[in-house]
């Protein structure tokens, strides 16, 4: 099946930092990306969706400042959480799909610890 | 709006027990999408099953079945002769016809006791 990679699978920073997590599609062209939170126990909360070429769109109560998507091509999303703090640790996954098959692969998830 | 409903926090059964892990959704759409993954404690997502809104036929796969049924907004799923590696935490997701917005249950964790 489709593949999708993100990177990196564990990172942990200083508070006040940024961090760039990537999301890959290897084997097939994502024309939307999804990105999710997981806190511990808890199910996925959908932060953005982006399709290739524009900006993202957010959910309703996530910064778009604090969270900046990019999805430059139609096989990379990047998430950057910029000035990272301690209550944004937390669970990261993306997932991407191609609008045809509408079936939804999802990343390893990336595990963000602030310290 | 949209709503998926997982009322089932965890479930414990044994080995070799029938087990079925509920979900009922919410939509106002005619045409939409249903979907289960596996979350094992490893963290990823696995996928399992995709079933469109016009399409009610039950689906076995080994000793994994869904019951869909659109008159009770059910999508249900039965995991007969379980087995410890099924031990993980399983969602419910609905998905708009355009699969541009996917909404998640709260998910059921799923203990399978040797």
């Amino acid at each position: 099946g489709a593949v999708v990679s993100q990177h990196p699978s564990w990172v942990i920073c200083k508070s006040g930092t940024s961090v760039k997590i990537e999301c890959r599609s290897l084997d097939f062209q994502a024309t939307t990306m999804f990105w999710y939170r997981q806190f511990p126990k808890q199910s996925l909360m959908l932060m953005a969706t982006s399709n290739e070429g524009s900006k993202a769109t957010y959910e309703q109560g996530v910064e778009k400042d604090k969270f900046l998507i990019n999805h430059a091509s139609l096989t990379l999303s990047t998430l950057t959480v910029t000035s990272a703090h301690p209550e944004d640790s937390s669970f990261y996954i993306c997932s991407a799909s191609t609008r045809n098959t509408g079936e939804l692969f999802f990343g390893e998830g990336s595990r963000l610890t602030v310290l | 709006a949209q709503k998926v409903t997982q009322a089932q926090t965890e479930i414990s059964v044994v080995e070799k027990e029938d087990v079925t892990l509920d979900c009922v959704y919410e939509t106002r759409d005619t045409t939409y999408y249903l979907f289960w993954y596996k979350q094992p404690p490893s963290g990823e997502l696995v996928f399992l099953i995709r079933r469109n809104s016009f399409d009610e036929q039950n689906e076995i796969s080994g000793r994994y079945s869904w019951n869909f049924q659109k008159s009770t907004s059910s999508f249900n799923f039965t995991i007969t002769a379980s087995q410890v590696v099924d031990s993980a935490v399983y969602f419910c997701a609905l998905s708009e016809a355009d699969f541009n917005k996917f909404y998640f249950g709260s998910g059921t964790k799923l203990n399978v006791k040797p």
